[in-house]
């Protein structure tokens, strides 16, 4: 297993634009985490999964963010109607839902909205 | 409202020294904490963590230390190396799982 994996490593779109990024846990993992990250922060939370179901959300999740994880495997990350305060780095994380200290983080997205 | 607290944005140590980063949190309810060592275009990696039920946890060079009356913790590199340059995340685990991180603090170990 090679880990937690991100696609794209970078996105650059035009504000208004529809972003989607991709996460592939590590397959025995069944919880999946997505993480924004901007400059001089640490990341913060934005929603989680347990199998295929999405258990809890962030306040910071507005309505143009949409997360799926289709039969408990990858997951994507939908931004619509993209705004420069999207700018960021997402980070998707796995782990074992006994294991918190296992989690694995991937490289994350970084996404630059012009 | 931050709950997680690193109020050094950097820390500058000699290599061979000892390198102390702090980390002060808000919710008497976290029982569980961890720090984070980030490079840059890479995601956070796992360091090491520590339960409220303890008050030390040491692995090879890396100490953490727990005082919950203070609501503090601390990070102890003992001796630092020019490849533990990075910035470094202190974390609370919050009701979900998910983990509370604080700022960062950045490291340079000038050798």
């Amino acid at each position: 297993d090679t880990g937690v994996s991100q696609d794209p490593r970078h996105k650059i779109t035009k504000r208004g634009q529809n972003v989607t990024f991709r996460c592939d846990p590590i397959s025995e993992h069944n919880r999946l985490y997505w993480y924004r990250q901007t400059l001089g922060q640490g990341p913060e939370f934005l929603t989680y999964f347990q199998n295929e179901a999405q258990l809890e959300k962030s306040r910071l999740l507005s309505d143009r963010f949409s997360a799926e994880r289709p039969k408990g495997s990858f997951s994507t990350l939908e931004i619509q109607r993209t705004e420069q305060g999207d700018s960021a780095m997402y980070l998707c994380a796995s782990s074992s839902w006994d294991r918190v200290d296992g989690y694995t983080f991937g490289s994350g997205t970084r996404l630059t909205v012009v | 409202d931050q709950q997680v607290k690193q109020n050094s944005p950097s820390l500058s140590v000699q290599e061979g020294r000892i390198s102390i980063l702090n980390c002060d949190y808000t919710n008497s309810m976290f029982d569980y904490f961890l720090w984070y060592k980030k490079y840059p275009a890479e995601g956070p990696t796992f360091l090491i963590s520590i339960s409220s039920i303890k008050d030390k946890n040491e692995d090879g060079r890396f100490t953490v230390f727990l005082n919950k009356s203070a609501k503090h913790l601390s990070l102890h590199i003992v001796p630092s190396q020019p490849g533990d340059s990075a910035v470094y995340f202190c974390a609370a685990v919050g009701s979900q799982g998910n983990l509370i991180f604080g700022k960062g603090t950045k490291l340079s170990v000038k050798p």
